[in-house]
């Protein structure tokens, strides 16, 4: 079977870090994805790992560990505006671009 | 810019009718692209595969006569709700994986779907 885990809720502080969490167990693992959405919007992609390790992208930075199951995600130097759900997907090999979803992790910033 | 398009972005159809969702690629060819629909404070649920010049394949419990999906050429891919109920209403999305160096998978706008 699949199964991704992630936090329903976070909140932090403007101008904090926060990191947010996401395991999966999925076969034919071929890569973790994470996007932005706001209300009412589509979701907007942040990062993508296939290999273990960490990629940074400005205030965001993305972790994946394959042979925990694990990733998360790092926002540094919140702003108001990253208040939005934060989606873990992953994807399987020879699925193209089918993405199986976690259900999203809900961020408010706080001043 | 956007890679993936989607339109319209809403609608607002009445009950029994049907309403079509275009989705289409930017700049580059997608020969699969894949259909969600998301409830208020839910995640995106897997629709269909949409598959150019073959059919679709559908998820687990999507009922492919109500959810006609046609994947005519590479850069479009239409989904029909047929026979809509207020139930069918929520947010419809897209995605396309790009493909090549960069190789991601980007999500169309989405279009909100009210049935009345």
């Amino acid at each position: 079977g699949q199964n991704i885990d992630q936090p329903t809720e976070m909140t932090a502080t403007e101008g904090a870090i926060v990191q947010i969490n996401c395991t999966y167990q999925t076969s034919g693992f071929n890569g973790l994805f994470w996007y932005q959405q706001h209300a009412g919007e589509a979701p907007t992609f942040l990062s993508y790992n296939v290999l273990d390790g960490l990629e940074e992208k400005g205030r965001f930075s993305s972790f994946l560990s394959r042979s925990k199951g694990y990733s998360y995600l790092l926002l540094k130097e919140l702003q108001m505006k990253d208040s939005a759900s934060y989606l873990c997907a992953a994807s399987r090999a020879n699925q193209g671009g089918k993405l199986i979803f976690g259900q999203g992790t809900e961020l408010s910033v706080k001043p | 810019g956007a890679v993936v398009s989607q339109h319209p972005s809403r609608v607002i159809c009445k009950s029994g009718t049907s309403v079509k969702i275009e989705c289409r690629s930017l700049d580059f060819q997608a020969t699969t692209m894949f259909w969600y629909r998301q409830f208020p404070k839910q995640s995106l649920m897997l629709m269909a595969t949409s598959n150019e010049g073959s059919k679709a394949t559908y998820e687990q419990g999507v009922e492919k006569d109500k959810f006609l999906i046609n994947h005519a050429s590479l850069t479009l891919s239409t989904l029909t709700v047929t026979s809509a109920h207020p139930e069918d209403s929520s947010f419809y999305i897209c995605s396309a994986r790009t493909g090549g160096p960069g190789n991601t998978i980007y999500f169309g706008e989405g279009s909100w779907l009210t049935v009345v």
